[in-house]
């Protein structure tokens, strides 16, 4: 199993433009789940889906955030526009039955915003 | 969510047994006991997580207090490894299973 897939791995933009990163999670997991993680705030939980419907998306910290899970494959988390302060690294993770059975996070896409 | 509390840094010797303490006075009897670490510049990992009992895996050992309100990750041999921030959450049944990270221990292991 390659585990989560996180696409890109970096991603330097222009403040202003749109950025868009991407999840594969664990062939069979129906959890998925976005984390941001700063030196200042440690690691917020963003978003989090069951069986590909948002189930708590209260750690959004705006409207300019914004995620989906179009199939059990694939989810997407989309910033526009971007600014500075969105820079930080991306983390999302997959896991059975809600997390209990542990999460598996992928690598990670690093933003920087310029 | 139940707050837990943990010493920002800890350090070890290389080979020796480490014991990571974590305080959840407020734990409810739905929630689990998770602990994470996340190695530099890596993502989080599952470590290990019980209810009540005490767990063992091939990572590490968890033993939880009687009352639930403390808990500790115990490493057995202490590794480079190991040098990483360990996370002890707290997770209720009924929030989906969702973790919400605190600060963390940053462990130091020293050859």
């Amino acid at each position: 199993d390659a585990g989560v897939i996180q696409s890109p791995r970096h991603e330097v933009t222009e403040m202003g433009q749109e950025v868009t990163l991407r999840c594969k999670p664990i062939s069979g997991h129906n959890s998925l789940f976005w984390y941001r993680q700063t030196m200042m705030r440690g690691l917020e939980l963003l978003i989090y889906f069951n069986n590909n419907v948002p189930i708590d998306d209260s750690g959004m910290p705006e409207d300019r955030f914004s995620a989906k899970m179009p199939n059990a494959s694939f989810s997407t988390l989309k910033i526009q526009p971007s600014e500075p302060r969105d820079s930080a690294v991306y983390f999302c993770a997959s896991s059975l039955e809600g997390g209990f059975y542990g999460y598996t996070f992928g690598s990670g896409t690093r933003l920087t915003v310029v | 969510d139940a707050k837990t509390t943990q010493p920002n840094s800890m350090e070890s010797n290389e080979e020796e047994p480490v014991h990571l303490p974590c305080n959840h006075s407020t734990i409810s009897g739905t929630d689990y006991i998770h602990w994470y670490r996340q190695l530099p510049s890596q993502g989080p990992e599952y470590v290990i997580h019980g209810l009540t009992s005490n767990v063992n895996n091939r990572m590490a050992s968890l033993a939880i207090a009687e009352d639930r309100k403390s808990s500790t990750l115990i490493l057995h041999r202490a590794t480079l490894r190991d040098a990483a921030v360990y996370y002890c959450i707290l997770s209720r049944y009924n929030q989906g299973g969702k973790l919400i990270f605190g600060q963390g221990t940053e462990l130091s292991v020293k050859p």
